[in-house]
């Protein structure tokens, strides 16, 4: 069974300052891996997403995330957050190709980043 | 951004009333979930859909069932709604394939008094 863990639930941050959230996950098969955010009384929106290839991957507002097979991991990274990253951000893994999983999504438990002036 | 609509978008019942959420997509997905999010504990599955009357139990399936008669409706029940059943419901959709990122819904906040 697949499993992520968010290590950080919390993580504030003055503005302009470099921040990465981190996410462990565990599977025994090849996996997708995604981060969405969710701003304050919204829905969830895909930030950035792994499904093969370059294990860098970046978004358009300045996120990246490195998918490292060996530590099974998929830090999410800004090198200068704003105030309007503020939001909870979730990290996500289903097993890819590997047939029987239906791609069902397991969720870490979020962290809620916090930008202050 | 896919059209995946959920109704209702607020419900406030009582403890041991049935409930019925609906998810609708246009976009011809053929898979279909439902998570529910609540504090400190991210998002679980409910049940999802791998194809219409295909359908299975997630981590958090009991006092749930789903529905599933045309490719783009998906409908969770609460048989007897519970207060540990407050939460705010989230559908999503994902094509055929699998090699792409879930779309969510704009999410149902429902309130079991």
């Amino acid at each position: 069974a697949q499993s992520v863990t968010q290590l950080d639930s919390q993580v504030p941050v003055f503005e302009e300052a470099p921040v990465e959230l981190r996410c462990n996950y565990s599977s025994s098969v090849s996996v997708y891996l995604f981060w969405y955010v969710q701003y304050p009384n919204q829905g969830l929106q895909l930030l950035l997403k792994y499904l093969s290839g370059s294990t860098l991957v970046e978004s358009i507002n300045g996120f990246e995330a490195e998918f490292n097979k060996s530590q099974t991991s998929f830090h999410l990274r800004k090198p200068s957050v704003h105030i309007s990253d503020t939001a909870e951000y979730f990290c996500a893994v289903s097993e890819g190709q590997s047939g029987g999983s239906n791609y069902k999504l397991t969720f870490g438990k979020g962290t809620l980043l916090t930008v202050n002036p | 951004d896919a059209g995946i609509t959920q109704s209702p978008r607020h419900k406030v019942t009582e403890t041991g009333t049935p409930v019925t959420l609906r998810c609708h997509q246009t976009e011809n997905h053929r898979y279909m979930y439902w998570y529910r999010q609540d504090p400190g504990h991210g998002l679980r599955l409910i049940h999802y859909s791998y194809g219409v009357k295909d359908t299975d139990k997630g981590e958090v399936s009991d006092g749930y069932s789903v529905s599933r008669s045309k490719t783009e409706d998906f409908l969770l029940t609460l048989e007897s709604a519970t207060s540990s059943q407050t939460s705010v419901y989230f559908c999503a959709s994902l094509p055929s394939g699998g090699a792409s990122e879930q779309f969510f819904g704009p999410g149902t906040r429902l309130t079991v008094l």
